[in-house]
């Protein structure tokens, strides 16, 4: 049983470019989260998807925006990329409404050059 | 403002010897905490919940406390290892209909062999 996983590992872009991230949730969850997070900080919640729509947003800009599948995948684009941007983005998934344990991917590594 | 606070300063112990991490809030009312481990380059990976209603739980070398009282939760690993050298996320869910888990920034554990 496959867990979370993301793609891609690695991606290198330049200020001003737009960034897509994919996420493949764990078998039988159907919620998604996308985090980031900054060098020594804490994941920081960007939003959440379910039944293909955002539930719930941070406190981030517009610029963030995403996307859920019928099959439960889910993508975060970024828009005009920032240096700010550069972080470790982090998919979770969880279990239907009432399930609080979080499963992580091993994210998406963006450097904004 | 809601904050979720852990010692910044990573933590440094011998072998054997019991990790003992903090985790204080403030204005937040949670139901239940949750505890994380995050190994460098990795998504984190959930280690523990503890509810509102209780004191204490334990997993095999590991302990957390919740003082709602105090708002604070202690999250203790017994008998170290090196094996157990990570950051440590403590992670809480906002107010009743926010369903987002917000994390705080982590502690590193260091356990020198």
């Amino acid at each position: 049983d496959a867990g979370v996983t993301q793609s891609p590992t690695h991606l290198i872009k330049t200020r001003g470019q737009q960034v897509t991230l994919r996420c493949s949730p764990k078998s039988g969850h159907d919620t998604v989260s996308w985090y980031q997070q900054a060098l020594g900080q804490g994941p920081q919640f960007i939003f959440q998807y379910y039944e293909e729509e955002e539930r719930q947003r941070g406190n981030f800009p517009d610029r963030f925006s995403g996307h859920q599948f019928p099959n439960y995948s889910s993508e975060l684009n970024v828009n005009a990329l920032l240096l700010g941007d550069s972080a470790l983005y982090l998919c979770a998934s969880s279990k239907p409404e009432g399930s609080e344990k979080l499963f992580f991917g091993s994210g998406t590594q963006l450097s904004v050059l | 403002s809601q904050k979720i606070e852990q010692n910044s300063e990573a933590l440094n112990i011998q072998e054997g010897k019991t990790a003992t991490l903090t985790c204080n809030y403030t204005n937040y009312s949670p139901a239940y905490l949750q505890w994380y481990r995050q190994d460098p380059g990795r998504g984190p990976v959930f280690l523990l919940l503890i509810r509102e209603n209780e004191k204490e739980k334990r997993k095999e070398r590991l302990k957390v406390t919740f003082d709602t009282t105090l708002k604070q939760s202690l999250f203790h690993i017994t008998a170290s290892q090196p094996a157990d050298s990570a950051t440590y996320l403590c992670a809480l869910r906002g107010d009743t209909g926010r369903r987002a888990l917000t994390f705080g920034s982590g502690t590193r554990l260091q356990v020198q062999p």
